[in-house]
């Protein structure tokens, strides 16, 4: 069963610092991974998706990698905002499924 | 991009009645729908997965007499908690998948319950 792991699950950072957030999963046999933020109270937009033959994907201030064979992704966010104050989530699909397998989240605060 | 909605936003009922939670793809067909209730602080839990015209597909412990689903359409999901209890106040959240592409997923913007 896939279980999808994040770290740390809060960061608090002062205003333009840059920031790492990541995402650890035990299937490895994924075909892409998902980054998503969540406001408080709020439905989930999504960040950015990356399918399982890249390494990374941008977007903005925002890039993501994957490296499949170790199980991992990272979500980097260049010069923070306190616009960027949200849970930060990433998920894989399950094998032969779209269903999806999310972690509990990095809670991020950005101080002006 | 897509765009899917939820209504109601939120609802409070009184213990032991149901409340139907709508969930609409407004700018394309949805052919699998799939339904997630987060608990605070916890991430989201896939409920159920549903296709339009067939039975849906429930996760493991997940009642489906209790929570009904139906999916009579290319752009419509429902979801019904029946005879709902205290334990089930949680927030709810359904997602449209695009296939093709980049086979993405699009949330709604969750429903709030409340059982009081």
């Amino acid at each position: 069963k896939q279980e999808v792991t994040q770290i740390p699950a809060a960061l608090s950072v002062p205003e333009g610092e840059n920031l790492v957030l990541n995402c650890s999963f035990t299937d490895s046999a994924i075909y892409n991974l998902q980054w998503f933020r969540q406001d408080p109270g709020k439905g989930l937009t999504s960040l950015l998706l990356i399918q399982s033959s890249q390494r990374e994907q941008t977007s903005g201030r925002l890039n993501a990698s994957l490296d499949k064979s170790s199980g991992r992704s990272t979500l980097y966010i260049a010069a923070s905002q306190p616009g960027d104050s949200a849970t930060y989530l990433c998920a894989v699909p399950g094998a032969g499924s779209y269903q999806l397998t999310f972690g509990k989240g990095t809670k991020l605060s950005v101080i002006p | 991009g897509a765009v899917v909605s939820q209504h109601p936003s939120w609802v409070i009922c009184k213990s032991g009645t149901s409340v139907k939670i709508e969930c609409r793809s407004l700018d394309f067909q949805a052919t699998t729908m799939f339904w997630y209730r987060q608990f605070p602080k916890q991430s989201l839990m896939l409920m159920a997965t549903s296709n339009e015209g067939s039975k849906a597909t429930y996760e493991q412990g997940v009642e489906k007499d209790k929570f009904l689903i139906n999916h009579a359409s290319l752009t419509l999901s429902t979801l019904t908690v029946t005879s709902a209890h205290p334990e089930d106040s949680s927030f709810y959240i359904c997602s449209g998948h695009l296939a093709g592409g980049t086979d993405t997923q699009y949330f709604g913007p969750g429903t709030r319950l409340t059982v009081l």
